[in-house]
């Protein structure tokens, strides 16, 4: 049973440039929530993905977008790149359960490295 | 907004020596809170959770935690670590019925041999 893969892996972008990350839920989740996480510090919820539509949204800018399919994957971009956005990204993802959630499973993250 | 503080950023401890971390959380509304632990090289993985019911509630590897709501504490501990515990801890909370987890600053773990 796979849990959360996150990809790529690493990825180094300069100023400007656009990026888009990927996420597959763990097997049975519908809910998918990115974080991202500065260096020394604690994640941070940027936004989250239910039915294909953003449910709920961090303090983060409209440069963050996001995306559900059907399967419940999902992508989160990031445009106009600021060195600022230099962190690892984490996917999460969980089962609603009524009006609940089960509790979250993280994948790996994707490390973005900005010049 | 809620917000969640972790009292101790770094901690070092032999093995055999009792653990306890403090988290601490703003928020006036019904929580539900977790502790996540990272191991090196690994991804977050959740080491308990509370929602409702005992406040004392165990975890995984030994590991409990206890929810004192007068005092908006969720500390976590293990009576006796071990090497294999050296780690970044991070308590989180969520609204009840909510999936919007907010994470205190983690605590890094040292067990010496």
């Amino acid at each position: 049973d796979a849990g959360v893969t996150q990809s790529p892996t690493h990825l180094i972008k300069t100023r400007g440039q656009q990026v888009t990350l990927r996420c597959s839920p763990k097997s049975g989740h519908d809910t998918v929530s990115w974080y991202q996480q500065a260096l020394g510090q604690g994640p941070q919820f940027i936004f989250q993905y239910y039915e294909e539509e953003e449910r709920q949204r961090g303090n983060f800018p409209d440069r963050f977008s996001g995306h559900q399919f059907p399967n419940y994957s999902s992508e989160l971009n990031v445009n106009a790149l600021l060195l600022g956005d230099s962190a690892l990204y984490l996917c999460a993802s969980s089962r609603r359960v009524g009006q609940g959630y089960q509790p979250q499973h993280f994948g790996d993250g994707t490390r973005l490295s900005i010049l | 907004a809620q917000s969640v503080s972790q009292h101790n950023h770094h901690v070092i401890l032999s093995e055999a020596a009792s653990l306890e971390l403090g988290c601490n959380y703003s928020y006036g509304g019904t929580v539900n809170l977790f502790w996540y632990v990272q191991y090196p090289g690994q991804h977050l993985q959740l080491l308990l959770k509370y929602f409702s019911g005992d406040p004392l509630v165990k975890g995984i590897k030994g590991f409990e935690a206890e929810f004192i709501k007068s005092k908006f504490s969720f500390n976590l501990r293990k009576p006796s670590v071990q090497w294999s515990d050296t780690a970044e801890y991070f308590c989180a909370v969520a609204k009840a019925a909510g999936n919007k987890l907010t994470f205190g600053g983690g605590t890094r773990v040292l067990v010496k041999p």
